[in-house]
């Protein structure tokens, strides 16, 4: 079965950077699927944000975000991770990791962790 | 820019039947969209209910079921329980390797 456990600072000031990391038990990540994050503004809907290919290391990110928006691997540890930069209070959101299948389905979530920005 | 549309709220009594729906702002939902839905209760991980339109996840009860109605996917729940009161999201892959959510479906069951 995997898990997978987000974790990362639930305060980031206004223009600096937010850092989340998602450690996966249960499965190799370089062993295939794609490793996203998604996001939740508190009273919205959800926002898939960047993903990772395992295999590959290959990296794909919404547009809007692109400019400012890392998602990197660290293999051996089974961890990936998220950096956004230059926050603002509308980068307040409760921000998951999930694995994504080829089928574009997310079938395993970390519990999310809510980040709030503060000016 | 297309847009995925869900009713933003829906109630259904105890027991009762319920579809909620996933659908396009310009154009038909087919099974090329691979649709997923996702149950979301505040203080738990989502939980996967479909995927590829109407394949139940891993341990869902198949009084959850997935489908193509008209030109709009949906998620029906048959024989409702009080624990089903959640918001619900569908996401679909609509081309340019980037998958989009609906806005969420609250539902109420009373």
């Amino acid at each position: 079965q995997v898990l997978l456990q987000d974790s990362g600072p639930t305060l980031v000031k206004s223009s600096e950077t937010l850092s989340l990391t998602c450690t996966v038990s249960g499965y190799s990540i370089s062993s295939g699927y794609y490793w996203d994050w998604i996001r939740q503004p508190p009273g919205k809907g959800l926002q898939w944000i960047a993903s990772i290919y395992g295999r590959s290391g290959g990296t794909s990110y919404i547009p809007s975000l692109r400019s400012r928006i890392a998602i990197s691997m660290d293999s051996p540890r089974d961890q990936f991770s998220l950096r956004l930069g230059s926050v603002t209070a509308a980068d307040t959101a409760t921000y998951y990791c999930a694995r994504r299948t080829r089928a574009w389905s997310f079938d395993s979530w970390g519990q999310g962790t809510l980040v709030a920005v503060s000016s | 820019q297309t847009v995925v549309t869900q009713e933003p709220s829906f109630s259904v009594s105890p027991g009762g039947t319920v579809t909620l729906t996933c659908g396009l702002t310009s154009g038909s939902v087919s099974t090329g969209h691979f649709t997923s839905w996702y149950q979301l209760t505040p203080g738990q991980a989502p939980r996967p209910l479909i995927y590829t339109t109407n394949t139940r996840s891993s341990g869902v009860p198949d009084r959850f079921s997935g489908s193509i109605v008209g030109n709009k996917a949906a998620l029906t729940i048959t024989g409702a329980q009080a624990d089903d009161e959640s918001d619900y999201y569908c996401v679909m892959y609509l081309g340019g390797g980037i998958p989009v959510f609906g806005g969420g479906t609250k539902l109420t069951v009373l």
